[in-house]
């Protein structure tokens, strides 16, 4: 049974990185899976930061693009999410999941962690 | 980008009802390629339906997506106390994967 948990500061700075990791357990990183992040802010929606495959390979949300840089660990079986400069408007719950690619029916979550709340203040 | 609009944005039933959702997309959804979730208050999201149709697994029959296009719809056919919740839907078919705004479904 696969799980994903979530860690890192729950308070940053504005201006700063944010900087979380999912671990993945009771699951392969390296199986044919993406693996991503998504954010949901207080009292909103949810919105999809990016994706990451085993290989490295990544995607992101073009809003967010220039902020946003994934990487993976294989040997620790984890990935990770930073977003930089940070400000109020980043402050949500983040969420790692992970999804199935094009060729097995696209990328619908099917799993996710349980999130983290991040706070972005002085 | 796929902009989803969902409605009713909140929806009051009583237990037993019949629940249906829509969401519709502001271009054609490639493949059908359209999930939708549950989320309950402090919890994650669940996912309940992908490829507009398909189940998720453990996701109970009473839970069943159609549509295709542009619009799309999810029903609970008889509401259970556990599924009083948000109801978010997804594209799943290109980036970047939006989600819609959520449906309330509160009880009455």
């Amino acid at each position: 049974q696969v799980q994903l948990q979530e860690s890192g500061p729950g308070l940053v700075k504005p201006s700063e990185t944010l900087s979380l990791t999912c671990a993945v357990s009771g699951f392969s990183i390296s199986s044919d899976y993406y693996w991503g992040w998504i954010r949901q802010p207080p009292g909103k929606g949810l919105e999809w930061i990016g994706s990451i495959y085993h290989s490295g390979s990544t995607y992101y949300n073009p809003s967010l693009k220039s902020r946003v840089t994934m990487s993976v660990d294989t040997s620790k079986n984890q990935f990770s999410l930073k977003l930089s400069s940070v400000t109020a408007a980043d402050t949500a719950v983040y969420y790692c999941g992970r999804h199935p690619g094009a060729g097995y029916g696209g990328y619908y979550f099917d799993n996710w962690g349980q999130g983290t709340r991040v706070t972005v203040s002085s | 980008e796929i902009v989803l609009t969902q409605s009713p944005g909140t929806l009051s039933l009583s237990p037993g009802e019949r629940a249906t959702l829509s969401c519709r997309a502001s271009q054609s959804v490639s493949s059908n390629y359209l999930a939708w979730y549950q989320q309950k208050p402090g919890q994650a999201p669940r996912l309940l339906i992908y490829g507009a149709s398909s189940r998720a697994t453990g996701i109970p029959d009473r839970f069943s997506g159609s549509g295709s296009g542009t619009d799309f719809t999810l029903t609970i056919s008889r509401l259970e106390p556990e599924d009083f919740a948000v109801y978010y839907c997804q594209h799943h078919g290109s980036s970047p994967f939006t989600f819609g705004p959520g449906t309330k479904v509160d009880i009455k």
